[in-house]
């Protein structure tokens, strides 16, 4: 079965710096979607970043990207240039390009200081 | 709508009684989900409906949850004999083969 790791429960930041929330997987499958969302206080979960395993190309959006290491079942997120709003729950999730089911992780909560 | 619609936002209710949670997924999503995530916790996998397959029941933690799902759209989700351990916020998304999962708003369930 399918596992998404986050080992850092909480993380800080000053505001305008950059941070990396880590996320590792345990997979057999060569073909999935790795995905970071965002939960802010309203609850609403919001895309951050998704990546096709199939592309080595590292996703970016914005002042985010990620570090996608297939071989070592790895998949940071990095967010530049902090902003107070950048703070929330920071989700990593999985999904089997052949189901639709997501395996999401325990989360990163993000604190940014002013 | 444009997006996944959740409803109550907020219930309260009494211990044992039953409750029913209602998703309404975006126009042409295949796939519907629900979750459950306690206070400060993670989300929590119930159950997921995917076109006309068999749901996949696997998170559904007692007998006392069920989901429907009509067709390829609303979706309740029922609790049955709430208990307090029932308390959490439960989030509803849909999607489809080719793109990620939108979350609702959640519904935030309160049993005392």
């Amino acid at each position: 079965a399918q596992t998404v790791t986050q080992s850092q429960p909480e993380m800080s930041v000053q505001e305008a710096e950059t941070v990396t929330l880590s996320c590792t997987y345990d997979t057999s499958e060569s073909d999935y979607y790795l995905f970071w969302y965002k939960q802010p206080p309203s609850r609403q979960m919001i895309l951050v970043i998704r990546q096709e395993a199939y592309k080595q190309q590292n996703a970016t959006e914005n002042r985010f990207s990620v570090n996608f290491q297939k071989a070592a079942k790895s998949f940071s997120l990095k967010i530049s240039d902090s902003q107070l709003g950048d703070a929330a729950m920071y989700f990593c999730a999985y999904r089997s390009s052949g189901t639709y089911k997501y395996i999401f992780g325990t989360g990163t909560r993000l604190k940014v200081l002013a | 709508g444009a997006g996944v619609s959740q409803s109550p936002s907020n219930k309260v209710t009494e211990k044992g009684k039953d409750v029913e949670l209602r998703c309404d997924p975006i126009s042409g999503h295949t796939a519907l989900y629900w979750y459950r995530q306690r206070l400060g916790q993670g989300l929590e996998f119930l159950i997921y409906f995917q076109g006309n397959s068999a749901p996949d029941k696997s998170g559904l933690p007692s007998d006392r949850f069920s989901a429907e799902r009509t067709g390829e759209s609303v979706s309740t989700l029922t609790i049955q004999r709430t208990q307090q351990e029932d308390s959490a916020v439960y989030l509803c998304a849909s999607g489809s083969r080719y793109t990620e999962a939108f979350f609702g708003q959640g519904t935030r369930l309160t049993v005392v």
